[in-house]
């Protein structure tokens, strides 16, 4: 069971736009900032939003990302082909001995 | 351009010991925490532990105390992940990623270690 909770898929039509969610605690995603991570079949994971909201230079603006309490909240809009990966949410921040992760979705873009 | 490059595929037998690497470059390496992820096949992503390399500061995930060891050498800007005798359920593929103060916002390409007899 991991720490921060994610349904395991989630599924919609090109162009259309999907939500992922990310459940955790007051230990975590309530008190700290959340990243999420994209990750191809046989590639290493991608940071894609950091600090909650904040897109990595290259990040299209299509994926955003929220928070509020102890959930935060990762969005794509225009969905493409090549988004289907699967997503990770993830809280670390230097104060704390360790960080955790969501256990990922699956994005399928029918 | 900032990199993270991992040691080879490694084929091991039960009870066996490994270290595997992970060398930064394009960076400050000793300004930066290196964490290591554990990804079990078609699992998910779990964190193992971080360390600071100016200081070798060391934390582990409660799940992996005392079963791996990590390290760092920062004169030659690499970090390690140790096992003293593998089980067959060590089979994965660890990642290493450098840590910002609030996300992993660089990553290796992956080892995969495979444990049988």
């Amino acid at each position: 069971q991991s720490v921060l909770t994610q349904p395991p898929s989630v599924s919609a039509a090109p162009g259309q736009k999907v939500t992922i969610s990310c459940s955790g605690s007051s230990s975590n995603i309530g008190k700290y900032f959340v990243s999420w991570y994209q990750q191809f079949p046989g590639t290493a994971p991608k940071l894609l939003i950091y600090d909650n909201n904040k897109r990595p230079s290259g990040i299209p603006d299509r994926f955003s990302g929220s928070k509020s309490g102890t959930s935060a909240t990762l969005g794509i809009t225009g969905l493409q082909t090549g988004d289907e990966a699967d997503y990770y949410c993830g809280v670390w921040d230097s104060g704390l001995s360790d960080g955790v992760f969501g256990g990922g979705t699956k994005l399928t873009v029918l | 351009e900032v990199q993270l490059v991992q040691s080879g595929a490694e084929v091991k037998k039960p009870g066996e010991s490994l270290e595997i690497s992970c060398k930064g470059s394009g960076y400050r390496f000793t300004s930066y925490w290196i964490a290591w992820v554990r990804q079990m096949p078609g699992r998910g992503l779990e964190w193992m532990g971080i360390i600071y390399p100016g200081d070798s500061d060391t934390r582990y995930s409660p799940s992996f105390q005392g079963q791996v060891t990590i390290s760092a050498d920062k004169s030659i800007n690499t970090a390690y992940l140790q096992w003293t005798s593998l089980k067959a359920s060590d089979t994965a593929i660890y990642f290493c990623a450098r840590a910002t103060y609030s996300s992993l916002d660089y990553w290796g390409q992956g080892t995969l270690v495979t444990v049988s007899s």
